[in-house]
C-alpha cells in the first residue's frame, strides 16, 4: 500500500515568512500533485511534478520532487494570510488518488 | 456553475437513517470519483467511475456503502444504516480523462451522525 506522510502537521507563522512542507513515502510515485483545500471547499489542484528532480514554481510557490520519485516539497517564500490552508500532496494522478496526511498552515497578519 | 456540484452540503442523520448524497460533475466529464474526509485529514478513496462503469469500489468501508451513477453523468453515493464513524466529509471528484490526471473537486457534503 502506497502512502503519503506530511509534515509538518500544523503550521502557524508570520506574514513575511518562509515555510516548507515535506510529503515523504517508501514508494515510488510515476507523478505527485500538491493541493490547496480552504474550510469548506475541495482541494484545488496547485500542481502537478512528474519528473524525478523537477522544480516547478508559481509565483511564491516552489515544488520539487526528489530525484527517486518518493519524495516532495513545497516552499513558500514571504508568506501571507491568503496561503492559509491545508496542503495535500497526493498521487499518482493516473488513478485513484493517494492523499497524504495534510498540513494545516495559518499565516498571521 | 461550470464547477462540480454537491448536495446537500451539510446532511444530519440520527444513527441507522439512511442517506443519499448527490454529486453533478462538470458536464463531458468521463472519471467521476467518491472521496470520504475525515476531519483534520487527507481525503480517502471511495470509489471510482468510468462513464456508467463502477471501474473500482474498493475503498467503500462496508457493504452500507453504495454508489451508482446510471446515466454516466450525476452520481449519487448512498449509506444505509448510517454510524457514527461515517460523519465526515464526502467529495466527489471529476475529471475529463478517464484515467482522471486532472481532477476537479465539489465543495463536499458534511454528514453528521447523532
Amino acid at each position: 500500500t502506497q502512502l503519503l506522510e506530511q509534515s509538518p502537521q500544523f503550521l502557524s507563522i508570520q506574514e513575511g515568512e518562509n515555510l516548507t512542507v515535506y510529503c515523504n513515502s517508501s514508494s515510488v510515485f510515476s507523478s505527485l500533485q500538491w493541493y490547496r483545500q480552504e474550510p469548506g471547499e475541495g482541494p484545488v489542484l496547485l500542481v502537478t511534478v512528474v519528473t524525478g528532480g523537477e522544480v516547478k514554481k508559481l509565483k511564491r510557490l516552489t515544488f520539487q520532487f526528489g530525484d527517486a520519485r518518493k519524495d516532495s516539497s513545497l516552499h513558500i517564500t514571504a508568506a501571507q494570510p491568503g496561503d492559509t490552508g491545508l496542503y495535500l500532496c497526493a498521487g499518482p494522478p493516473t488513478d485513484k488518488l493517494i492523499f497524504g496526511t495534510g498540513t494545516r498552515l495559518q499565516v498571521f497578519p | 456553475g461550470a464547477g462540480v456540484s454537491q448536495s446537500p452540503r451539510y446532511k444530519v442523520a440520527k444513527r441507522g437513517q439512511d442517506v443519499a448524497l448527490r454529486c453533478d460533475p462538470i458536464s463531458g466529464h468521463v472519471s467521476l470519483f467518491w472521496y470520504q474526509q475525515a476531519l483534520g485529514q487527507g481525503p480517502e478513496f471511495l470509489t471510482y467511475f468510468q462513464n456508467e462503469a463502477q471501474l473500482d469500489k474498493s475503498g467503500l468501508p462496508s457493504d452500507r456503502f453504495f454508489a451508482e451513477r446510471p446515466e454516466g453523468s450525476v452520481s449519487t453515493l448512498k449509506i444505509q444504516r448510517t454510524q457514527q464513524e461515517d460523519s465526515a466529509v464526502y467529495l466527489c471528484a471529476s475529471s475529463l480523462a478517464p484515467t482522471g490526471y486532472e481532477q476537479y473537486f465539489g465543495p463536499g457534503t458534511r454528514l453528521t451522525v447523532t
